[in-house]
């Protein structure tokens, strides 16, 4: 089967580091991405890993490890709106069709 | 910037009911998704378009059929609405080879 495994809940204090972490066993795998959702809003893009390394953009930073099968996504500098759904989701097969196989979320909760 | 517009932010319908919810995007993609997303379940795929006039079904299609006559719209239908379709619908977009852009979300109550 496909399986996408993220902590369901994660706290943090306002101004810290957090690294959310997502390990995935699929069929295939042509990239891993990272969304955010608000409460009550849609997904929004946060960063797409293919290769093996960290991507940095901004405060946000994202690592794949495609022999481990494993991501994490890493928030320096937390501020209260941090405070959000991070949903890894992994595209196991190449070609058009781009059907992702999404993770449960990982709840995070930034207190001051 | 790529926008997704789905019609209702909110919607009530009574059991039974035939409803339509639809999506449309500005940028010409030609990947179109229906997700419907619950607490503790996350995301599932309903269904999928990858061309006009093209559908395939995702995860979870039983009660829901769908219709893309144009490239820019991809309409979600519930058949006949019961109280287990109560759900956040998301519609999202893509081109080949890149991630989703989703849409607001339509709220859907059914009463």
């Amino acid at each position: 089967g496909q399986n996408i495994d993220q902590p369901t809940e994660m706290t943090a204090t306002e101004g810290a580091i957090v690294q959310i972490n997502c390990t995935y066993q699929t069929s295939g795998f042509n990239g891993l991405f990272w969304y955010q959702q608000h409460a009550g809003e849609a997904p929004t893009f946060l960063s797409y890993n293919v290769l093996d390394g960290l991507e940095e953009k901004g405060r946000f930073s994202s690592f794949l490890s495609r022999s481990k099968g494993y991501s994490y996504l890493l928030l320096k500098e937390l501020q209260m709106k941090d405070s959000a759904s991070y949903l890894c989701a992994v595209s196991p097969n190449a070609g058009n069709n781009r059907k992702l196989i999404w993770g449960l979320g990982t709840s995070l909760a930034v207190n001051p | 910037d790529v926008k997704v517009t789905q019609s209702s932010r909110y919607l009530v319908k009574r059991t039974g009911e035939k409803v339509f919810l639809e999506c449309v995007q500005d940028m010409d993609h030609e990947n179109m998704f229906w997700y419907r997303q619950d607490p503790g379940l996350g995301l599932r795929l309903i269904y999928f378009s990858y061309d006009v006039k093209m559908k395939e079904k995702g995860d979870i299609p039983e009660g829901y059929s769908v219709s893309r006559e144009k490239k820019e719209r991809f309409s979600l239908i519930l058949e006949s609405a019961s109280t287990n379709q109560t759900s956040m619908y998301l519609c999202a977009s893509s081109p080949p080879g890149d991630g989703y852009t989703f849409g607001s979300g339509t709220r859907l109550t059914v009463v």
